[in-house]
C-alpha cells in the first residue's frame, strides 16, 4: 500500500479554474478504484470510481483518469468551486475472500481561492 | 442512498474507562463493516472488518484485545476501546458495504479524546 506522509500535500486552486489532483498506487492486482471527498471532521463521501479495464470514467464535474501502466489515477475537478474545498483520497480496492479492503492513499488537500 | 450513522460523533473520557462507538446501517443491510481510524491530517487506516455473525479480522499491528468488535446484526457494529489511554484519541470511521456491489458508505466518524 501507499505511505502515509508527515502532512497532506495541498493544491491551491483559483475557484473556477480546473482541478487535477494525483495519486499513485502500489498494487498492479488492484481492480478497483474510487475516489473519496473529506471534510473537516467528517466522513469520507464517495465521489466516484473506476475499474481497472476502464482508463476514463466521466461524472458530473469530475473525470478520474486511470493509467494501469504507470499505475497513478487523477481526479479531474472541472470549473472548481469553494464547495469543493477539502481533502481528497485515492482508494484501491483489493477484494478478496468474500470481502472488499480498500486501502486509502495519503490524501491531497484541496483550496479554492474565490 | 444508503446511509451510515455512527454514535457518538464525540465522545471525551477519562484514561483507563472504555468507550463504545456504535456503527449502524440505516437502509440496507450490511453484511461487511470496516473500522478505520485516522489522525489529524493522516489517511484512514483500516483496522477491522467484520462480517455479521462472525469474528472479526484485525490488520496487522491492531490489538483485538483493545479494540473490541461485534458485528451483532446486519445494521449494527460496535467498536469498544477498552481502557482507553491518551494515545488512543482519534478519530474513527467506519464503514459498510452491501452484498450486491464494491461500494462501501461511510459513516460520518466519532471524534475520540481520552483525557
Amino acid at each position: 500500500g501507499e505511505s502515509v506522509g508527515l502532512h497532506l500535500p495541498t493544491l491551491s486552486v483559483q475557484e473556477g479554474d480546473n482541478s487535477i489532483i494525483n495519486c499513485a498506487y502500489s498494487n498492479s492486482a488492484s481492480d478497483y478504484f474510487i475516489w473519496y471527498k473529506q471534510e473537516s471532521g467528517k466522513g469520507p463521501q464517495f465521489i466516484i470510481d473506476i475499474r481497472s479495464n476502464m482508463d476514463k470514467r466521466q461524472g458530473q464535474r469530475v473525470t478520474v483518469l486511470l493509467n494501469k501502466t504507470v499505475k497513478h489515477l487523477s481526479l479531474q475537478i472541472a470549473a472548481t468551486q469553494p464547495g469543493d474545498s477539502a481533502v481528497y483520497f485515492c482508494a484501491e480496492n483489493m477484494g478478496s475472500g468474500g470481502y472488499q479492503k480498500v486501502t486509502f492513499g495519503t490524501g491531497t488537500k484541496l483550496q479554492v481561492i474565490p | 442512498g444508503a446511509v451510515v450513522s455512527q454514535h457518538p460523533s464525540r465522545v471525551i473520557c477519562k484514561s483507563g474507562t472504555s468507550v463504545k462507538i456504535e456503527c449502524r446501517s440505516l437502509d440496507f443491510q450490511a453484511t461487511t463493516m470496516f473500522w478505520y481510524r485516522q489522525f489529524p491530517k493522516k489517511s484512514l487506516m483500516l483496522m477491522a472488518t467484520s462480517n455479521e455473525g462472525s469474528k472479526a479480522t484485525y490488520e496487522q499491528g491492531v490489538e483485538k484485545d483493545k479494540f473490541l468488535i461485534n458485528h451483532a446484526s446486519l445494521t449494527l457494529s460496535t467498536l469498544t476501546v477498552t481502557s482507553a489511554h491518551p494515545e488512543d484519541s482519534s478519530f474513527y470511521i467506519c464503514s459498510a458495504s452491501r452484498e450486491s456491489d464494491n461500494e462501501q458508505f461511510f459513516g460520518p466518524g466519532t471524534r475520540l479524546t481520552v483525557l
